[in-house]
């Protein structure tokens, strides 16, 4: 697609249930991030694939928290046990590397943990 | 990772240029100056980004001081659309080639309030 697409784009969870957040990027984007940003805050890096590297998960909060990309292509943050401090605006971005332009990011999935 | 320092807001007219100001005077020498915007309920959109020469693009410029401890970020005529948080932030390169960037991290920006 022309842009970086997340699913679903609002997800309500009760407390203690696993939720998956959908991205999908650019088609052809080496990098891609996820980002999370709580009401009225910036945003908070979590985690970063680029290419076959291994992931740089540095800002995953804690073990709750994961994410694949599969094929270099899809990829899905997995939040374990939902607290309700994990309520916040999940944020995919991706960007081809070299091309001298900036990240792209998605509209972003909603999470609401009750 | 260097800190940028931008205004919580600022304000203008309608039509009227706008300059955002940013300091990061712990600027690396591999680091490039990104500005990115979010309008409310979007993510953030990329706005331009540079090293040591001022650009321009189709949205804005970006004025480099000579010394690169600050930048600023103008709108040559702003628009009620441009009302928006705008988040300027270093990152340095990665790879090889220089057009490789690392992650972003993101301050707490300046909020804009464009008024008719």
């Amino acid at each position: 697609g022309a842009g970086v697409s997340q699913s679903p784009s609002n997800k309500v969870t009760e407390k203690g249930k696993d939720v998956e957040l959908r991205c999908d990027p650019i088609s052809g984007h080496t990098a891609l991030y996820w980002y999370r940003q709580s009401l009225g805050q910036g945003l908070e890096f979590l985690i970063y694939f680029q290419g076959n590297s291994a992931p740089d998960k540095s800002g995953l909060p804690s073990d709750r928290f994961s994410a694949e990309r599969t094929g270099g292509s899809v990829s899905t943050l997995t939040i374990q046990r939902t607290q309700q401090e994990d309520s916040a605006v999940y944020l995919c971005a991706s960007i081809l590397q070299g091309s001298g332009y900036g990240y792209t990011f998605g509209s972003g999935t909603r999470l609401t943990v009750v | 990772d260097a800190k940028t320092t931008q205004p919580n807001s600022m304000e203008s007219n309608e039509e009227e240029p706008v300059h955002l100001p940013c300091n990061h005077s712990t600027i690396s020498g591999t680091d490039y100056i990104h500005w990115y915007r979010q309008l409310p309920s979007q993510g953030p959109e990329y706005v331009i980004h540079g090293l040591t020469s001022n650009v321009n693009n189709r949205m804005a410029s970006l004025a480099i001081a000579e010394d690169r401890k600050s930048s600023t970020l103008i709108l040559h005529r702003a628009t009620l659309r441009d009302a928006a948080v705008y988040y300027c932030i270093l990152s340095q390169t990665v790879g090889a080639g220089g057009t490789s960037y690392g992650k972003l991290t993101f301050g707490q920006g300046t909020i804009l309030t464009v008024h008719p």
